[in-house]
């Protein structure tokens, strides 16, 4: 079974503060995604890799940066949080090219006071 | 982008029905269409998936239909069980891209 682990499982912080949300999957998948899960909008995509190195932006990048320095590690990076922020967020790792599954981490739940 | 719609954002069936769950998508370069399901408080684990060159597949108790004309692609859970409750995703990607876009998802509730 494909691993992909997500540190922290929780975090809460505060207003303005940065925060990183790290991942890694032992996988040996080129391709690493970021999701936020907020009710009413199922999974919306924030950031994604295609490698070590790349980095792309989905549909919802502000306010977020994306860091992938190895194959196995991807991590996500709020500057400067805010609420609107709060939310659950997925690691997810799949193979290149179409139609491959794709693994999902349990979830950090960041809430930003 | 690709958006994808989820029709239905809840559902409740009795045990031993069907459950129908219908998704539609923008992009026709869409050729890859997975289904994902979440337990209550887990993360998302893969149950089955269709490609554009067919237009129906089934798993066991889960048959997918793909219609690329009206792009629209549905879930059908037969003989639905207490443990088949869970949100349900649809999700789209492009042909040689391995990027998914979800729907909204749907809760699924059996009923004994």
């Amino acid at each position: 079974e494909a691993a992909v682990t997500q540190s922290p499982r929780n975090k809460v912080a505060v207003t303005g503060g940065k925060v990183t949300l790290s991942c890694n999957q032992t996988n040996n998948h080129n391709n690493m995604y970021w999701y936020r899960q907020d009710t009413g909008h199922g999974l919306r995509l924030i950031h994604y890799s295609y490698g070590a190195g790349s980095t792309e932006k989905g549909d919802i990048p502000d306010g977020y940066k994306a860091s992938r320095p190895s194959q196995e590690n991807f991590s996500l990076i709020l500057e400067l949080a805010t609420p609107s922020q709060t939310s659950v967020y997925f690691c997810a790792s799949g193979d290149a090219g179409e139609g491959t599954e794709v693994f999902f981490g349990k979830g950090t739940r960041l809430t930003v006071v | 982008g690709e958006k994808v719609e989820q029709h239905e954002s809840t559902l409740s069936v009795r045990e031993g029905d069907s459950a129908v769950i219908n998704c539609t998508y923008t992009d026709t370069a869409s050729s890859y269409f997975p289904w994902y399901k979440q337990e209550a408080g887990k993360s998302l684990h893969f149950v089955i998936d269709i490609r554009s060159n067919v237009d129906r597949k089934q798993s066991q108790r889960l048959i997918v239909l793909l219609d690329k004309k009206a792009k629209r692609f549905s879930l059908h859970i037969t003989a639905t069980q207490p443990e088949d409750s869970a949100i349900y995703f649809c999700a789209a990607s492009k042909a040689n891209y391995n990027v998914l876009y979800f729907g909204s998802g749907t809760k699924l509730t059996v009923e004994p």
